[in-house]
């Protein structure tokens, strides 16, 4: 039962573009919604999260949006760097902390 | 802060042979999860503990995964006898129970190959 759909499945973007991942849940009881990053050989750690009670959080150069009424999420990376290459969970988390993560998204940034 | 322990980092084993793993999370963390990363997929979660209790196993394969999480600390899950398909990373992570939205901190796994 596939309760989280994480899209693109691979990106390439060049540096100094945006990059976007796009996150569509079913499940309306997750209160949590984070962007993981994910280097190899390590542990996925958290980049951003945002709750439900606002629409847009931004850090840095790394910006969630949040639609609660069409259940979907997204990171966006503006100003792309070399480093950001790496795969990109969401990982959305309920009440009964339980966290479901999607696919993965690898991305590479051409330098 | 200390963050989540894991160990062993590697370990290959034979089919049919048992392995263990070992996570100590972060202190004062009260909810405790196991999940089981195959290379190229998003982490796949095998158990949920809240304390010493078990929240979530449905998706462990019980006939030949064991997970217990003594005195709701530490943590040890087990794979008896491993099959071909066991390959993957382990990941640990903890995260606070209450408030419930807050993160989850990883270990950096154990990487197990069956041959």
């Amino acid at each position: 039962q596939q309760q989280v759909k994480q899209s693109p499945q691979s990106l390439i973007v060049q540096k100094g573009g945006i990059s976007i991942i796009n996150c569509a849940y079913e499940n309306t009881a997750f209160d949590y919604f984070p962007w993981y990053q994910q280097f190899p050989g390590k542990g996925p750690a958290l980049l951003i999260a945002i709750r439900p009670d606002v629409s847009e959080k931004k850090e840095g150069r790394f910006t969630i949006s949040f639609n609660k009424s069409a259940k979907q999420f997204s990171l966006h990376i503006m100003d792309s760097q070399p480093g950001d290459s790496a795969t990109y969970f969401c990982a959305p988390k309920g009440r009964d902390d339980k966290i479901i993560f999607g696919k993965g998204t690898r991305l590479h940034i051409l330098p | 802060e200390a963050g989540v322990a894991q160990s062993p980092r590697y370990k290959i084993i034979e089919k049919r042979q048992s392995v263990a793993f070992w996570c100590n999370p972060i202190s004062g963390h009260a909810t405790l999860y196991w999940y089981q990363q195959i290379l190229g997929q998003g982490p796949k979660l095998l158990i949920q503990f809240q304390n010493n209790g078990v929240v979530d196993d449905s998706q462990l394969p019980k006939d030949r995964f064991s997970a217990e999480r003594l005195k709701g600390v530490d943590s040890t899950l087990k794979i008896q006898p491993a099959k071909l398909e066991d390959s993957a990373v382990y990941l640990c992570a903890s995260s606070l129970s209450r408030p419930s939205n807050t993160e989850a901190f990883f270990g950096q796994g154990t990487r197990l190959t069956v041959v």
